[in-house]
């Protein structure tokens, strides 16, 4: 079975532009959350949706939005990036919600803003 | 607050040897699970542990283990017979059922000396 799916792999953009990321989650998984890793540092928690529903959201400003289709996978948008935007964006799948179910992550795909 | 702290921003093991990467994190909740996960230069996040804080008895999983000390909020990661490919990132982490967060640490990064 394939593990989670993220596009693209790497971007670049320039300041005030806006970005679209896309994940696919394991099949059968109905939960997907985001994290934004830069470098060095631990991932922050971003997003959670379930059933297409968004179910927990981490301290990121209103640029960042997501959401989740009718068939599990999800997109995060950014808008109006700032440098401080640059950074691996993971995403993670999992079962359900609520519950420790075990998180499976992505790649990544490591957002440039320039 | 909810936080995770690594004090350990890097560590060494001869290869075969054992080591063991410190975890503290703090919170007043009484749901919540705890991970270490391991982030290889690929970048792929890969779950190496969980452990339910209602549970008293140690995680283990092969080589790897977990002290888990529930009073002291800490949950240190003991791996054992240090292998070449054991050479990563590895992450703290705790689940927080409401809002389904995962708050890292700021990673542990360890190298295995041949």
């Amino acid at each position: 079975d394939a593990g989670v799916t993220q596009s693209p792999t790497h971007l670049i953009k320039t300041r005030g532009q806006h970005v679209t990321l896309r994940c696919s989650p394991i099949s059968g998984h109905k939960s997907v959350s985001w994290y934004q890793q830069v470098l060095g540092q631990g991932p922050q928690f971003i997003f959670q949706y379930y059933e297409k529903e968004e179910r927990g959201r981490g301290n990121f400003p209103d640029r960042f939005s997501a959401r989740q289709f009718p068939n599990y996978s999800s997109e995060l948008n950014v808008n109006a990036l700032l440098l401080g935007d640059s950074a691996l964006y993971l995403c993670a799948s999992s079962l359900a919600f609520p519950g420790p179910y075990e998180q499976y992550f992505g790649p990544g795909t490591r957002l440039t803003v320039t | 607050a909810q936080t995770v702290t690594q004090s350990q921003p890097e560590m060494s093991v001869q290869e075969a040897e054992t080591v063991t990467l410190s975890c503290t994190y703090d919170t007043s909740e009484s749901d919540y699970y705890l991970f270490w996960y391991k982030q290889p230069p690929s970048r792929q996040m890969i779950l190496v542990i969980r452990q339910e804080a209602y549970k008293q008895q140690n995680a283990t999983e092969n080589r790897f283990s977990v002290n888990f000390q529930k009073a002291a909020k800490s949950f240190s990661l003991k791996i054992s017979d240090s292998q070449l490919g054991d050479a990563a990132m590895y992450f703290c982490a705790c689940y927080y059922n409401q809002g389904g967060k995962l708050i890292f640490g700021q990673g542990t990064e360890l190298s295995v000396k041949p």
